[in-house]
Formats: structure tokens, C-alpha cells, sequence
């Protein structure tokens, strides 16, 4: 079947602008992470939900960042007003029931950069 | 909060060496514990799990991690590594507020 999906695979963007970023996780995954992987710094948790809310924003950079999910499914990502600080791969994944050792599915990424 | 630290950024071994990545946790109870693999363009792939029971898991590619829980560690080894097995290595626990954390990675490197 169908995997995580993301839009747009890479992105370039200048200082400034807002970019959003998207997610399809595999359906019926009640769960969705976004993820940061920057150079040498491994996966940088951001936002997770569960279901269409977000329990647990605490990694979020900066109010900048902010992110959706709707009707269970698609979620977006956004950033505000990007700097240079925001290049990197924004990483995707779903779930089918977090909280029991189930593993994450992830998507290929978003490739972000800021010019 | 539960955190995970991979001590080594790179590990270099020869094709048909054994190897062994080190993983440690901290989480106030027995977390799940995971390790996936970044081949170079590709995504995360799932190597094992452990959530209970045995604490020597088997997972995919002859890889196998052993959960020490006085050690707070859950390290990854693999008898004799090939050279397809190059790639970036993540360990990552879950704790019970499903938030997954992740390491920040071990490289590993093969020679000829």
C-alpha cells in the first residue's frame, strides 16, 4: 500500500517568505510526528499529534513554527518569515497506535532551503 | 522527559568485522526502544524494537540489540558487517506520552 507522503520534496525559499510544507501519512495511522534533521544534529522532534490535535508542541523552535492536521489525515507544517536557521530536511511519520512500541513509518522528507 | 544519547558521531570497521553501536536513555520507566537506518538518499527503515519480553531482540539485515536496563542502554551489534551496511544508524525510545525521541546518529563507515 501506500507510504508517507511529502510535498514538496526539496524547497528553496528566501529569507523571509513562509513556506508550508505537507504531510499524507499511511491511512488510518491515528498518529503523525514532524521531525527536523539538520547536519549533525539527528532528528530534532517538533510537533506531534494525535488524531487532529496536538498534545505535545514542546519542539517547536520558535513561534514561527506552526503546524496543522485535518480530518485526521494531511498535516502542514508551517514556517513563518524563514531564516537561514530553518534550512534542513523536515521529516514526516505516522503511526497506528502510538504508545504500544509500534514503529514509525516515515516519509521521504522535505528538503528546505533558505536563501 | 526521556532523552537518547549516541556517544559515537562515527564508527569506521573493516567488511567482516563485527560491530557494535552504543545507545543509552534515560526514562524514568521501561521505555520502547527502537533502532532504524538512513541509508545515503533514502529514508528511515526500522531495524528492530524492543517493548518487552526478551531482552536480546532480532531484527532485520542480521542486525540484534540487547536491552540492559541496569545499564539504561540498548546497543545494536551485527557479527560481520558488509559494505552495504554504510549508512547513518538512529536510536530512539518512546515513552509513555508517545512522544518518540530520537539520537542524533551514529555514522557508520565500512573499508574495503
Amino acid at each position: 500500500g501506500a507510504g508517507v507522503s511529502q510535498s514538496p520534496s526539496n524547497k528553496v525559499t528566501e529569507k523571509g517568505k513562509d513556506v508550508e510544507l505537507r504531510c499524507d501519512p499511511i491511512s488510518g495511522h491515528t498518529a503523525l510526528y514532524w521531525y527536523r534533521q539538520s547536519l549533525g544534529q539527528g532528528l530534532e522532534f517538533l510537533i506531534y499529534f494525535q488524531g487532529n490535535s496536538a498534545p505535545d508542541k514542546s519542539g517547536l523552535p520558535s513561534d514561527r513554527f506552526s503546524a496543522e492536521r485535518t480530518g485526521g489525515s494531511v498535516s502542514t507544517l508551517t514556517i513563518q518569515r524563514t531564516q537561514q536557521e530553518d534550512s534542513a530536511v523536515y521529516l514526516c511519520a505516522s503511526s497506528p497506535r502510538p504508545g504500544t512500541g509500534v514503529e514509525q513509518y516515515f516519509g521521504p522528507g522535505t528538503r528546505l532551503t533558505v536563501t | 522527559a526521556q532523552s537518547v544519547t549516541q556517544p559515537d558521531i562515527h564508527i569506521t570497521v573493516s567488511e567482516g568485522a563485527s560491530l557494535e553501536l552504543r545507545c543509552n536513555y534515560s526514562y524514568g520507566a521501561t521505555p520502547y526502544l527502537f533502532w532504524y537506518v538512513q541509508s545515503p538518499g533514502q529514508g528511515l527503515q526500522l531495524l528492530l524494537k524492543y517493548f518487552s519480553g526478551d531482552t536480546l531482540v532480532q531484527g532485520i539485515k542480521g542486525f540484534e540489540a540487547e536491552f540492559k536496563r541496569s545499564q539504561s542502554s540498548f546497543n545494536l551489534r551485527k557479527p560481520s558487517v558488509h559494505w552495504s551496511d554504510a549508512a547513518e544508524y538512529f536510536c530512539a525510545v518512546e515513552g509513555r506520552d508517545d512522544k518518540i525521541i530520537f539520537g542524533k546518529g551514529t555514522r557508520l563507515h565500512i573499508l574495503p
